[in-house]
């Protein structure tokens, strides 16, 4: 059963405009979520996170929305660029099982020139 | 600071081998997890060793098995390997200071063929 899910498994868009990946959960348990970039060929690197206590977080260009009562979190790019073209997986740590971390299946961005 | 390390990057095997892979994490990390990658499946969380001991374990059977040095470096073994085991194998370490925003900081991973 899949706690964490990324119901698109890609999107594309072009660059300049703003990419918004989605991730719904289903356990009440997760109180913090994080996004992570994969390129291919290469582990995830750590792109952006929010806590529970929060509903928004943001990073420069990153902004990571959290919608506690719909289980639903989104992270929005703004401006997409080229280079923001990978995969971004999703993540929770679910407070109540020792800290361990679900993840999604990802979304593959393709970010077009 | 050098990055988490993984040997071998590739790996090909034939069915009922055995196979261990390295992980050296992050200079002064204490937490390293395991991860299995495959397309349709995407991270499915192996196990998790803090301080030499294994702390959670994913739901994967008992021929996956890991264990942890005392300078955090780690190691995963499958054993009597089945084709369904090609995958990409990452690790994580993270500093685990105590706070909850577990930031895992990941290697390149082993791609590993069973043929």
């Amino acid at each position: 059963d899949q706690q964490v899910k990324q119901n698109s498994p890609s999107l594309s868009v072009q660059e300049g405009r703003i990419s918004i990946l989605n991730c719904d959960y289903t356990n009440s348990m997760f109180d913090y979520f994080l996004w992570y970039k994969k390129y291919p060929a290469e582990g995830p690197t750590f792109l952006i996170s929010i806590s529970s206590i929060k509903d928004k977080n943001e990073d420069g260009r990153f902004t990571v929305f959290l919608n506690k009562s719909a289980k639903h979190l989104s992270l929005h790019i703004v401006p997409s660029q080229p280079g923001d073209s990978a995969v971004y997986f999703c993540a929770a740590i679910n407070a109540g099982n020792n800290r361990k971390l679900i993840w999604g299946l990802g979304t593959s961005l393709a970010v077009n020139p | 600071k050098a990055g988490v390390t993984q040997t071998p990057r590739y790996l090909i095997k034939t069915r009922g081998q055995q196979v261990t892979l390295s992980c050296s994490p992050i200079s002064g990390h204490r937490s390293v997890s395991w991860y299995q990658q495959t397309p349709g499946q995407g991270l499915q969380f192996l196990f998790e060793y803090f301080s030499e001991t294994q702390r959670n374990k994913g739901n994967f059977p008992g021929r996956f098995s890991g264990r942890q040095f005392s300078n955090s470096r780690s190691e995963m073994n499958v054993s009597t390997l089945e084709l369904g085991d090609s995958a990409l194998y990452l690790c994580a370490s993270s500093p685990h200071n105590g706070g909850i925003s577990d930031t895992q900081y990941f290697g390149p991973g082993t791609r590993l063929t069973v043929l």
